[in-house]
């Protein structure tokens, strides 16, 4: 099974940087995934990990530390959007997506 | 335009009866998957198809059941509703081996 955690909320200004940590202990390891969700509405990808290293993608970035069993999710340059929760998940040998409880952010003014 | 379409969008049961969560997509993506989402507990897997005619049981798949007879439909049935299942049901779907899954809209159930 799958066991992961992060944080349950994060308070930010607008403009500045945000790191939502997610550790997780695994029976099998196929990559880690990070979804947006604003309330109210469907989860969507953000971005996926399999190998060690930072991935970037414009403001988002995330890194995966297999070996740690570690992965933080960088939001950069914060905007009033980005307040939403952020959810880490990891992929089983399976293809099966196993989710944290999530992270919600609210970026203030 | 191209996605995930399920329904109803809410829905509120009396506890014993039968409800049928549908879920049909267009993206001919050959894995599909229902979650059950409630408050700090986040995304939990109930049932899964990697194509049709195949399914499987995630972490917490009883009192659900799933059919997959073709691509595009994969209905949820809760065959007697009792209250702990009063949750907002998600469906999703993938190409089989990526990760990057397509959500629903959501379907809003309470169970009296």
């Amino acid at each position: 099974g799958q066991n992961i955690d992060q944080p349950t909320e994060m308070t930010a200004t607008e403009g500045a940087i945000v790191q939502i940590n997610c550790t997780y202990q695994t029976s099998g390891f196929n990559g880690l995934f990070w979804y947006q969700q604003h309330a109210g509405e469907a989860p969507t990808f953000l971005s996926y990990n399999v190998l060690d290293g930072l991935e970037e993608k414009g403001r988002f970035s995330s890194f995966l530390s297999r070996s740690k069993g570690y992965s933080y999710l960088l939001l950069k340059e914060l905007q009033m959007k980005d307040s939403a929760s952020y959810l880490c998940a990891v992929r089983d040998g399976d293809y099966k997506l196993s989710f944290g409880a999530g992270t919600t952010v609210t970026v203030r003014a | 335009i191209a996605g995930i379409t399920q329904a109803p969008t809410s829905q509120i049961l009396a506890a014993g009866r039968r409800m049928t969560l549908r879920c049909t997509q267009d993206m001919r993506h050959n894995a599909m998957y229902w979650y059950r989402q409630d408050l700090g507990l986040g995304l939990r897997l109930i049932h899964y198809s990697n194509t049709a005619g195949t399914t499987g049981k995630g972490e917490v798949p009883d009192g659900y059941s799933v059919s997959r007879a073709n691509t595009d439909d994969f209905p949820l049935t809760l065959a007697s509703a009792v209250p702990s299942q009063t949750s907002v049901y998600f469906c999703a779907s993938s190409e089989r081996g990526t990760g990057e899954l397509f959500f629903g809209e959501g379907s809003r159930l309470t169970v009296l």
